[in-house]
């Protein structure tokens, strides 16, 4: 069973920058796996924030980017603002299945 | 402006059929060529992708609900379905439904119990 693996917690200041990664349990990610990334803030559906590894939807923040780094799929974060604090989830394509990541929950303090 | 509204019972019994509508406007989930989706989320834990269907109704299901689960496009009312057949606790969640992974809908809770 294919398991696609983010860290569990992070914590960044407000205005700092953090990187969020995720991994697959096969391998290198590449942009062949069309990483998504996603936010969820309590009581709310997720909101779409990457897709295909680099493209931001129209209403992300360009503070938000995302990239390959080191065979895993990345989100980054730079001049974080307290709102960014949520939970966010990565999302890799196997081939006519979805996986989603465990999710990673950012704490801005 | 795509807006999807999930919608269905939110209590079914075990062993029974889960049965939920996402309602589309904006789009056409016949002509418009996105794939419709599918994903749930138990209370406090993380997103499981279930399935998707294409406006040409080719469909991909997540291997682990696959022999459970069906998803269909009703063009004469703009919405697609979800059918999961004999469920359990662990088919409570709140169930989403998405455009793709861009625009989802709210969501709907629903609670597998006797």
């Amino acid at each position: 069973q294919t398991v696609v693996t983010q860290e569990p917690s992070l914590t960044v200041s407000p205005g700092g920058t953090v990187t969020l990664t995720c991994a697959s349990s096969t391998g290198a990610v590449t942009s062949g796996y069309y990483p998504n990334w996603f936010q969820q803030k309590p009581g709310q559906a997720p909101r779409a924030l990457i897709y295909s590894t680099t493209y931001n939807h129209p209403w992300t923040p360009a503070r938000f980017s995302g990239s390959l780094l080191g065979g895993k799929a990345a989100l980054t974060l730079s001049g974080v603002q307290p709102e960014d604090e949520a939970v966010y989830y990565c999302l890799l394509y196997y081939g006519g299945a979805w996986v989603f990541g465990g999710g990673t929950k950012l704490t801005v303090l | 402006q795509v807006r999807l509204q999930e919608s269905g019972p939110g209590l079914v019994k075990p062993s029974q059929t889960l049965s939920l509508t996402c309602a589309v406007s904006g789009n056409s989930v016949s002509r418009d060529n996105y794939y419709w989706t599918w994903i749930r989320q138990p209370a406090g834990k993380g997103l499981e992708w279930i399935g998707r269907i294409y406006a040409s109704g080719t469909t991909d299901y997540n291997p682990s609900l696959e022999s459970r689960v069906t998803i269909s496009l009703d063009t004469s009312k703009n919405q697609f379905s979800l059918n999961l057949t004999s469920v359990t606790a662990a088919d409570t969640a709140v169930y989403y439904c998405a455009r793709e992974f861009g625009i989802w809908g709210r969501g709907t809770m629903v609670t597998v119990s006797s």
